[in-house]
């Protein structure tokens, strides 16, 4: 199975930061990366598709990049509604992985 | 819009079994194929598995020879039927519908529309 750590775990940021999450793959993943945040209580919202593209409504301060088995997501300019934990997820090959979460807290 | 909903949840025996649903409106759902994710109280995501358009599925480790996905395309709806469960099943369980990116042509696959989840949990 493809492992994904994601780095750092635990990220304090303030309103008007830019802050950069890291997903890193056991093995080569092609396109198939995603990034999601998720709200207690609430389920997961794609943000990022294919490594860098942006899902339609999502606002332009979140970016992704990376190839291989590195990846990045980075949100310019924290707004209050981006607190939340994070996840990347590799859909190259079964079965499909997340990472353990990145939780972006104040 | 693309809406999915998941029922069927409770509480269940270790060893008993359950079926969860999956019911989805806004799209053509016969095209899609459909996953189940899964996420412990206060902890991450696990991918439980999926169906694919024409019925072939796919399962975590975690859970093969236990779990099924079955579909009904004529109801829109997708099953988890869900065998020997043990505590470690105890989960908030999500459908969601996967996607091709069909606007890039970059041939990536995401999940795109998620439900709000139903939750199992497995106790004595």
């Amino acid at each position: 199975d493809i492992q994904l750590t994601q780095s750092p775990s635990f990220l304090s940021a303030s309103v008007g930061d830019r802050v950069t999450i890291t997903c890193r793959a056991s093995q080569g993943i092609s396109v198939s990366l995603a990034w999601y945040h998720q709200k207690p209580g609430e389920a997961p919202k794609l943000l990022i598709y294919g490594v860098s593209f942006l899902q339609s409504g999502v606002p332009s301060r979140f970016s992704g990049s990376g190839s291989g088995t590195e990846f990045t997501l980075t949100i310019n300019s924290l707004q209050p509604e981006d607190f939340a934990t994070y996840f990347c997820q590799q859909l190259n090959t079964y079965p499909y992985t997340f990472g353990q979460g990145t939780k972006l807290e104040i | 819009q693309v809406q999915v909903a998941e029922s069927g949840g409770g509480l269940v025996k270790p060893g008993g079994s359950l079926r969860l649903s999956c019911t989805a409106s806004g799209f053509i759902f016969r095209h899609y194929y459909m996953n189940w994710v899964r996420q412990t109280p206060g902890k991450g995501l696990e991918w439980v598995g999926c169906i694919s358009n024409s019925g072939v599925t796919y399962f975590a480790d975690s859970v093969k020879g236990r779990f099924f996905i079955s579909r009904d395309n004529a109801r829109n709806s997708v099953f988890l039927q869900m065998n020997s469960l043990t505590v470690d099943d105890t989960a908030v369980y999500f459908c969601a519908r996967e996607v091709t990116d069909e606007v890039n042509f970059s041939g990536s696959v995401h999940l795109d529309s998620w439900g709000q989840g139903t939750l199992v949990t497995v106790s004595s």
